[in-house]
């Protein structure tokens, strides 16, 4: 069975604090991504890794970054967190790029808040 | 910039009566793939169907299908015979070729299925 786990359901961190939100597959997969769930905007993509250490960035990268040492391991970092950060992340995996009918996995989320 | 549109922010069916939720998609590319995901009240991201450019008959998968209309950049999920399970939210998303790697979401449309 497919996963994609995420290590935390719910997060409370404090404004300017680094925080980390961990993603780990187990499907070999090569592409990874982050994205972030807002009400009335719905997923937008921070990030997206199609290799180990490769990564490009999404539509809203600002205040973000990422690290792919590990082909299972996505990790996003928030380096100083902000209020407006405090929202719903999700990671996903999916095949190399090719296959175009290949859908992506979500983990269950990350509920962050920032005070 | 947004590529994908959902103008429905709600809908509302009746158990056991067809619903279509509303996807319209720009894209300059001539291949790419479309998908829409199921998100219920837990907050998983579920793959209900895709639905390829070059694809010549539209997508179905049970009770769910996709109105592709290339020509109007639509792909219309339609549910046939509601049930109050597919209360939920659903996203529309699109991979194309130039940016394979990437999934890009809609803002999503809630749905509402009561008795």
């Amino acid at each position: 069975d497919v996963k994609v786990t995420q290590s935390s359901r719910y997060l409370v961190k404090r404004t300017g604090e680094k925080v980390f939100l961990e993603c780990v597959q187990d499907m070999d997969h090569e592409n990874m991504f982050w994205y972030r769930q807002d009400p009335g905007l719905g997923l937008r993509l921070i990030y997206f890794s199609y290799d180990v250490k490769m990564k490009e960035k999404g539509d809203i990268p600002e205040g973000y970054s990422v690290s792919r040492e590990k082909k299972e391991r996505f990790s996003l970092i928030l380096e100083s967190a902000s209020t407006n950060q405090t929202s719903m992340y999700l990671c996903a995996s999916s095949p190399r790029a090719g296959r175009m009918n290949t859908e992506a996995f979500f983990g269950q989320g990350t509920r962050l808040t920032v005070v | 910039a947004q590529k994908i549109t959902q103008t429905q922010p709600g809908m509302f069916v009746q158990e056991k009566e067809a619903v279509t939720l509303d996807c319209t998609y720009d894209t300059s590319d001539p291949s790419y793939g479309l998908f829409w995901y199921k998100q219920p009240s837990s907050g998983e991201m579920i793959f209900l169907i895709y639905q390829g450019s070059y694809d010549q008959q539209n997508a179905t998968e049970g009770r769910y299908s996709l109105n592709f209309q290339k020509a109007r950049k639509s792909a219309n999920l339609v549910i046939s015979a509601s049930q109050l399970g597919d209360s939920a939210m659903y996203f529309c998303a699109m991979r194309e070729v130039v940016n394979t790697d990437k999934l890009i979401f809609g803002t999503g449309t809630r749905l509402q299925v009561f008795p």
